[in-house]
């Protein structure tokens, strides 16, 4: 059974970069069958998709964060790994990463990890 | 950007009672809409895919229906592990949005 973990500083100084690693265990990120995907949610409010990332390197981003994400993978230790530039406090967000099927209509999220929770603040 | 609403925001119910949720899409997504159900504390649990399919051990209470741009979540029978907030989501194109949430509280 696939699990994924996030990793990170909780703690981010405004214009720095957000640096977050999500660990896959229980199967393969090289995997042709999926996708892997950054998601995030503001304290109390709902779900903003981030950006999605092949095992190969293709990515996947929303426009509205197009200009400041970057999401890499390392197949050789099994993980992902997302940064956000110049954040600022609007970033404060718990940030999951999640599996999606590579299959062109099977866009759902599924699992997920548990959530890290990152606050921009100096 | 298609745009999720969801309603009500919150709802009160009791252990049996059958619950539904409702999510409307800015535009037509066809049948592509998922749900998922979060605890407190918790990522995100899929729970049904294609507006009307359940995940594999999803328990049978839960039911999805529409298409177009209007969508249900129902669950009957309501759970003490059912309270929970519920979220949509729109797999037809990208961005891929979700819904506000549904926080299901107990009465």
């Amino acid at each position: 059974q696939v699990q994924l973990q996030e990793s990170g500083p909780g703690l981010v100084k405004p214009s720095e970069t957000l640096s977050l690693t999500c660990t896959v265990s229980g199967g393969s990120i090289s995997s042709s069958s999926y996708y892997w995907g950054w998601i995030r949610q503001p304290p109390g409010k709902g779900l903003e998709w981030i950006g999605n990332i092949y095992y190969s390197g293709s990515t996947y981003y929303n426009p509205s964060l197009k200009t400041r994400v970057t999401i890499s993978v390392d197949t050789s230790k099994n993980q992902f790994s997302l940064k956000v530039n110049s954040v600022t406090a609007a970033d404060t967000a718990v940030y999951y990463c999640a599996r999606r099927p590579s299959s062109g209509s099977k866009n759902w999220f599924d699992p997920w990890g548990q959530g890290t929770l990152v606050t921009v603040s100096s | 950007d298609i745009q999720m609403t969801q309603s009500p925001s919150s709802l009160s119910a009791s252990v049996g009672d059958r619950v539904t949720i409702t999510c409307r899409a800015s535009q037509s997504i066809s049948n592509y809409l998922n749900w998922y159900q979060q605890r407190p504390g918790k990522g995100p649990k899929f729970l049904i895919y294609a507006a009307s399919s359940l995940q594999s051990g999803v328990p049978s209470r839960f039911s999805g229906s529409g298409s177009g741009t209007d969508f249900t979540l129902t669950i009957t029978s309501l759970q003490p592990e059912d309270f929970a907030t519920y979220y949509c989501q729109q797999s037809y194109s990208m961005p891929y949005t979700f819904g506000g949430g549904t926080k299901v509280e107990i009465k």
